[in-house]
């Protein structure tokens, strides 16, 4: 079956500093990967939608200059979150499209904690 | 705005009690996904659902789907501990390949 490998699993950095998520789809091509948030006992809230090759789109209310989307091959998509701060500690999941209709595949999530 | 409305939303019961969980959304969409979330993990794949009166069943669970409605059911039979856990429906848009996301039923099923 589709596989997404996310990588870490878990992250604690200090302030200021930048942090780079990545997610892998291992047998499959993702033409399209979304970049989830979760805060505790909440659904999932949609950071930003890439394809392969083009810009990411995010969504309303999202920093592009701090949460930078890098979808450079059709395995490989990259969330960094720049300049880190406390309020950006969250846990934070990739989810990658086939282009079907079985479509989504989650990675494992990456817990972030800045401190 | 397509919007997705999931109850309860949290369910505590009784092991081997049988209950139904709901996702109602508001415009037209046929296809619906469930989820599980486990404390601390990510999501599994449940349930795809692609047309209006599609049934899966996959062990103690069944969901359904009724497009007209605009309703779909993730029904458990006969619940056992392994199964308390977050559930979350999710609707398909096609206008942007976008799933939208119901706000989860934590479900807790005592021995």
């Amino acid at each position: 079956g589709a596989v997404v490998s996310q990588h870490p699993s878990w992250v604690i950095c200090k302030s200021g500093t930048s942090v780079k998520i990545e997610c892998r789809s291992l047998d499959f091509q993702a033409t399209t990967m979304f970049w989830y948030r979760q805060f505790p006992k909440q659904s999932l809230m949609l950071m930003a939608t890439s394809n392969e090759g083009s810009k990411a789109t995010y969504e309303q209310g999202v920093e592009k200059d701090k949460f930078l989307i890098n979808h450079a091959s059709l395995t490989l998509s990259t969330l960094t979150v720049t300049s880190a701060h406390p309020e950006d500690s969250s846990f934070y999941i990739c989810s990658a499209g086939r282009g079907d209709h079985y479509g989504y595949t989650f990675g494992s999530g990456t817990r972030l904690t800045v401190v | 705005e397509l919007k997705v409305e999931q109850n309860p939303l949290f369910l505590s019961m009784q092991e081997g009690k049988n209950y139904t969980i709901y996702c109602n959304y508001s415009t037209t969409s046929d296809r619906l996904y469930w989820y599980r979330q486990d404390p601390g993990k990510s999501l599994e794949s449940l349930f795809v659902l692609l047309s209006n009166g599609a049934v899966k069943q996959e062990g103690r669970l069944m969901a359904s789907l009724d497009t007209k409605a605009r309703l779909s059911t993730l029904h458990i039979t006969a619940a056992v501990h392994d199964l308390s856990a977050t559930y979350f429906c999710a609707v398909f848009m096609d206008s942007n390949y976008q799933l939208i996301w119901g706000a989860g039923t934590k479900l807790i099923i005592k021995p």
